[in-house]
């Protein structure tokens, strides 16, 4: 089945405990993308890869880094967690089709609460 | 600055009726505008989209009509289902520029028996 992989679903953690969020996607998509949604703000981008080794700062990028070793993974990182980035996150790829038409996979969310 | 206003926040609707979303844009750049559907605990996921060389796109019961010189986009849902009960997300990018998605406020429906 084709899907976009993020673990875990939930994470409590105390402020300033570094922690990472995996993405796996199974579709062979260029492109890959974290969000973060919140409340009245609809989702934001974090981060985005345009392909393997090629990351570039979303519009909320402070706090987070990424990393796209493999075409299939693209985790999240966040080095010192604050309680502002409480948030549900989601994680996106999309196939890199030229001008063409084309939709993100969402996965599922990863719900975290920092302390 | 959010670049991607969109109305209402929220909206009832009684089954068999229609549903409207309205969403504005800033930036002229935009050439891709897309709408997801998000199920409570689920990710968005896809629903219809357009492209600005196009005044509407129609997919079953839902339909995009979209202004360009007014820089409006809105989603009709028509004979409202309780099963389109969800929240809903406009969003517009520019294809040429990395597929980056930038996504409205959201509005939930709730469709009533």
């Amino acid at each position: 089945e084709a899907q976009v992989t993020q673990n875990p679903r939930y994470l409590i953690t105390v402020t300033g405990k570094k922690l990472t969020v995996t993405c796996s996607q199974n579709m062979n998509h260029e492109y890959m993308s974290w969000y973060r949604q919140d409340p009245g703000l609809g989702l934001r981008q974090i981060y985005y890869s345009m392909n393997v080794e090629v990351t570039d700062k979303g519009d909320v990028p402070e706090g987070y880094k990424v990393s796209r070793k493999e075409k299939r993974n693209f985790p999240l990182i966040l080095e010192s967690p604050s309680p502002n980035q409480t948030s549900l996150y989601f994680c996106a790829s999309s196939p890199n089709q030229g001008l063409g038409n084309y939709g993100y996979t969402f996965g599922s969310g990863t719900r975290l609460t920092v302390v | 600055q959010q670049q991607v206003k969109q109305s209402p926040q929220s909206l009832i609707v009684q089954k068999g009726g229609i549903s409207i979303i309205n969403c504005a844009y800033e930036n002229t750049a935009f050439d891709y505008f897309p709408w997801y559907q998000q199920f409570p605990g689920k990710g968005p996921a896809l629903l219809i989209a357009i492209r600005p060389d196009v005044s509407e796109k129609k997919e079953g019961r839902f339909t995009i009509s979209f202004n360009k010189s007014a820089k409006q986009f809105s989603l009709h849902i028509m004979d409202s289902q309780p099963g389109d009960s969800a929240t809903y997300f406009c969003a517009a990018s520019i294809r040429a520029a990395g597929n980056k998605l930038t996504f409205g406020g959201g509005t939930r429906v709730l469709v009533k028996p």
